[in-house]
């Protein structure tokens, strides 16, 4: 079965770093891509960006360059998804899914991350 | 940016047919996708490549894309139907999805 497992849900306070993390299982980690979505309380589905774990190419939705990062770990079949400077705007909750390209669709999804910052 | 927009909401009545509508500038043009998500739980597709089913989803969920508008189309709607719909798509190394429609079965 090809699944994506989410680390656990943290609590934060602004100005901290955190690295949340989604590792896959049932195929070869290599041969799809992994998206990360945003989904802040109660709001809808925000693609933030896509890693192709092959070679770590990745490219980030104009809304999130610059304040995220993604990355992973091939080895250990795991992506990333990383601040360095949280705000109390980041809680949500942070899907990663993977992307067979050159289909559109994300299928499946991780169980989620639920990310909150507050002082 | 590309937008995809969806009505906030949708009421039917069950073993009714519900329709949510998806428009975005020549989206007939591109591949359409749609997910269904319920409180607390992550989002599962429920349509591919425009009209196509994944395994596990019933005959009751079907998909057109034509022109401006792709349409997720309800038949003989279920009160385990109850949950938020998102259409997605794919347009210039970027992915939006729709802006997500409730769905409400009465």
């Amino acid at each position: 079965e090809v699944q994506l497992v989410q680390s656990g849900a943290e609590v934060k306070k602004p100005g901290e770093s955190l690295r949340i993390s989604c590792k896959g299982s049932g195929y070869s980690f290599t041969s799809y891509w992994i998206s990360w979505v945003r989904q802040m309380p109660g709001k809808g589905l925000e693609w933030m960006g896509r890693i192709d774990p092959s070679d770590s190419y990745t490219n980030y939705s104009p809304s999130f360059q610059g304040h995220v990062t993604i990355s992973a770990d091939k080895s250990i079949s795991t992506a990333y998804l990383q601040w360095s400077s949280l705000k109390a705007s980041d809680t949500a909750m942070y899907y990663c899914a993977i992307w067979r390209p050159p289909t559109v669709e994300f299928d499946p999804w991780g169980q989620g991350t639920l990310v909150t910052v507050s002082s | 940016s590309y937008e995809l927009t969806q009505p906030p909401s949708v009421s039917v009545s069950p073993g009714q047919t519900a329709s949510i509508t998806c428009s975005g500038d020549k989206l007939g043009d591109k591949y359409a996708c749609w997910y269904q998500q319920k409180p607390g739980q992550s989002p599962v597709l429920v349509i591919y490549q425009d009209s196509k089913r994944p395994s596990g989803i019933p005959e009751r969920f079907s998909g057109s894309n034509s022109g401006n508008t792709a349409t997720l189309t309800i038949s003989g709607t279920q009160a385990m139907d109850e949950a938020d719909y998102y259409c997605q798509a794919w347009d210039s190394s970027t992915v939006p999805f729709g802006t997500g429609t409730k769905v409400t079965v009465l």
